[in-house]
């Protein structure tokens, strides 16, 4: 079946830190493949996505790329701010069922100044 | 702003009450889904419906019910509401290309 499995945490960190978040997968087929993020009292928000092998998504200075070969999308950041503190998610869609979702169990962030 | 609200925020019931949960998306999305929130578990799906008319179980799924009741509306009900029912709630719309967008929650005690 499918499944993500993501680094636990909380990851704690100071300020300009490099910051990776491990996350791997369990896919039939070539999935596509989400980081998704949640700030305190507020829903998930979208990331970044890569929808292919070797794809690289990347948004607000965050990277992560889709390696097939280790079935792993990690995320990292060359500099964390206080800002970024927060939950991570890694996640995946079947390629066939859009609708079927599968969610990592989060990372939480904490960035220290 | 366009998004998917939902409402209320917060949310206290005593054991075997129930409610209802709502949800509407403005960004004509065709899926719709809610989700519940625990400590160290994650989301888990427990209802979702691919488009107006259609409805299907997640996850999770005992204790709930749906309504698509067009296709900017999806609620969520709880008939008698249980203490292993407290949660933070989402509800999310999807489009295949750009993925989930999530309201904000809906944080439910249950005492």
């Amino acid at each position: 079946g499918n499944s993500v499995t993501q680094m636990e945490g909380p990851v704690t960190l100071s300020e300009e830190a490099f910051l990776t978040i491990n996350c791997t997968y369990t896919a039939t087929g070539y999935p596509s493949l989400f980081w998704y993020v949640q700030y305190p009292g507020e829903g998930l928000q979208l990331l970044l996505k890569a929808t292919k092998a070797d794809d690289k998504g990347s948004n607000k200075g965050f990277e992560a790329t889709y390696r097939k070969e280790t079935t792993s999308f990690h995320l990292e950041k060359g500099s964390v701010q206080v800002s970024d503190s927060a939950v991570y998610f890694c996640a995946l869609s079947e390629v066939y069922n859009f609708n079927k979702f599968y969610f990592g169990s989060g990372t939480k962030l904490n960035v220290k100044p | 702003n366009a998004g998917v609200t939902q409402t209320p925020k917060f949310q206290v019931l005593k054991t075997g009450q129930s409610m209802t949960l709502q949800c509407a998306q403005d960004m004509n999305h065709n899926s719709m889904y809610w989700y519940r929130q625990d400590p160290g578990m994650g989301l888990r799906l427990i209802y979702y419906s691919a488009s107006e008319g259609t409805t299907d179980k997640g996850e999770v799924p005992n204790g709930y019910n749906v309504s698509r009741l067009n296709k900017r509306e999806f609620s969520l009900r709880l008939e008698s509401a249980a203490p292993s029912q407290t949660s933070v709630y989402f509800c999310a719309s999807s489009d295949k290309n750009y993925g989930y967008t999530f309201g904000s929650g809906t944080r439910l005690t249950v005492v």
